[in-house]
């Protein structure tokens, strides 16, 4: 079976700070990984995801993620937080072990102060 | 290109009464799904369709939930009748095919709530 864990349901950062959102899966499989973000009354927009190779991935708006095997880990950064970054973010994982199935982590919400 | 779109975008209904949602994929997506949300969760698999075909609804709760996929485009999920725990974000999605890799992109939601 997999799962996903974020840590910290609420995260505060003052604008042009470091953004860091921690995500932790367990998968019995080579995984498959997601990061998604929901701004308010939307639904979720793809930031970036790891498939295969790299394990540093770049995604939208400035957001990359690294792949880390031995900590199982996918955390989430951005250099310098922008007010426009405020919304939940949700880390989420497929693999062939969960019938394909995508299960995401319970979200974060980002909350970007001047 | 148009995203995915879901109909109504809001609703208020009495329990024991009916519901339904609609939702338009992207299109030429062959894959849809219909997730549930619940207030400060991730979202949740209720149940993926392959073009017309249900391949995964071990999730959808049978004795009040059901969903129809005609002609493999839009999608109906339907609640009858509604319980106040069903009050939540119903979100669909939809993805170009059925690997692993694929991204699913979805739509608004349906902010349902039951009184």
């Amino acid at each position: 079976a997999q799962s996903v864990t974020q840590l910290g349901s609420h995260v505060s950062v003052s604008e042009g700070a470091l953004v860091l959102l921690r995500c932790n899966y367990s998968s019995s499989v080579p995984p498959y990984l997601f990061w998604y973000v929901q701004y308010p009354n939307q639904g979720l927009q793809l930031l970036l995801k790891y498939t295969t190779g790299a394990t540093l991935v770049k995604g939208i708006n400035g957001f990359e993620a690294e792949f880390k095997k031995s900590e199982t880990s996918f955390h989430l950064t951005k250099p310098s937080a922008h007010m426009s970054d405020a919304a939940e973010y949700f880390c989420a994982v497929i693999s062939t072990d969960s019938w394909g199935k995508l299960q995401f982590g319970a979200g974060t919400q980002v909350v970007v102060t001047p | 290109e148009a995203g995915v779109v879901q109909s109504p975008r809001y609703k208020i209904i009495e329990k024991k009464q009916p519901v339904a949602f609609w939702c338009n994929p992207i299109s030429g997506h062959n894959t849809l799904y219909w997730y549930l949300q619940n207030l400060g969760q991730g979202p949740e698999l209720l149940i993926r369709y392959e073009n017309e075909e249900a391949v995964d609804d071990s999730q959808l709760p049978k004795d009040r939930f059901s969903a129809e996929r005609l002609k493999g485009v839009d999608s109906t999920l339907k609640i009858q009748p509604a319980e106040l725990g069903d009050s939540a974000v119903y979100l669909c999605a939809s993805s170009l095919g059925t690997g692993l890799t694929d991204t699913q992109y979805f739509g608004p939601g349906t902010r349902l709530t039951v009184l």
